[in-house]
């Protein structure tokens, strides 16, 4: 099966940018999809397709994609984007949708 | 607004089943594709599976395949997940989300804790 591949635990100062980035075969064939998770919540959909922000997430979340890799870039990060992030994608030859292993992200 | 509602977990011993519900209110569900996620303790999420809007696709992860089943009822705007011989490995969170555009879940429930243990 498909796997995603991103770094665990990435850090970034306040007001700086930070880029996550999202690693496997399926992305060369779909975007990668991005998911913000705070302790004890649901995930949150902060951004889809090639690079597009549902209502209600800031402008300073973007995304990016090239070949194998899917990255998604906070211009600016508060206080308030600490969390864990999540790239999904899926699997063409399966129809199987995959989750990367998640990457922690300190605003310091 | 959209809200999606889990129900049905529990603690469940090895070998048994369990069966969770998904209420979906806000959206015309019988037009949207649905999925189950789950998250085990401290880890990662983990796609479970999807349906897609009249119930004639069906989508299994490898881990669960064979074990568990995901039905909708188009006329009770529910989703479902059958759990077949659940394995302490099953314990998680178990959340589902609406398919939304290309591959994105676009909203999530808050949950359901599902413990399997002897």
């Amino acid at each position: 099966s498909s796997e995603l591949t991103q770094d665990p635990v990435v850090s970034v100062a306040l007001g700086q940018t930070v880029r996550i980035t999202c690693q496997g075969d399926s992305l060369r064939g779909y975007y990668a999809s991005w998911y913000q998770q705070k302790p004890g919540q649901a995930p949150v959909l902060v951004l889809h397709g090639k690079d597009n922000r549902p209502s209600g997430i800031p402008d300073r979340f973007s995304g990016s994609s090239s070949g194998n890799t899917a990255s998604l870039t906070i211009t600016g990060a508060q206080a308030d984007d600490e969390a864990d992030y999540y790239c999904n994608s899926r699997d063409s030859s399966t129809n199987q949708w995959v989750f990367g292993g998640g990457t922690k992200l300190t605003v310091l | 607004q959209i809200q999606l509602v889990e129900s049905g977990g529990g603690v469940a011993q090895p070998g048994r089943s369990l069966r969770l519900s998904c209420e979906a209110s806000g959206f015309s569900f019988a037009t949207k594709g649905m999925h189950w996620v789950r998250q085990a303790p401290g880890k990662g999420l983990e796609w479970v599976a999807v349906i897609s809007y009249d119930g004639s696709g069906k989508y299994y992860a490898d881990s669960v395949k064979g074990r568990f089943t995901i039905s909708r009822d188009n006329s009770k705007n529910t989703l479902y997940l059958q759990m077949d011989s659940l394995r302490s490995e099953d314990t998680a969170v178990y959340y589902c989300a609406k398919w939304g555009l290309a591959v994105s879940l676009d909203f999530w429930g808050q949950g359901t804790l599902v413990t399997v243990s002897s």
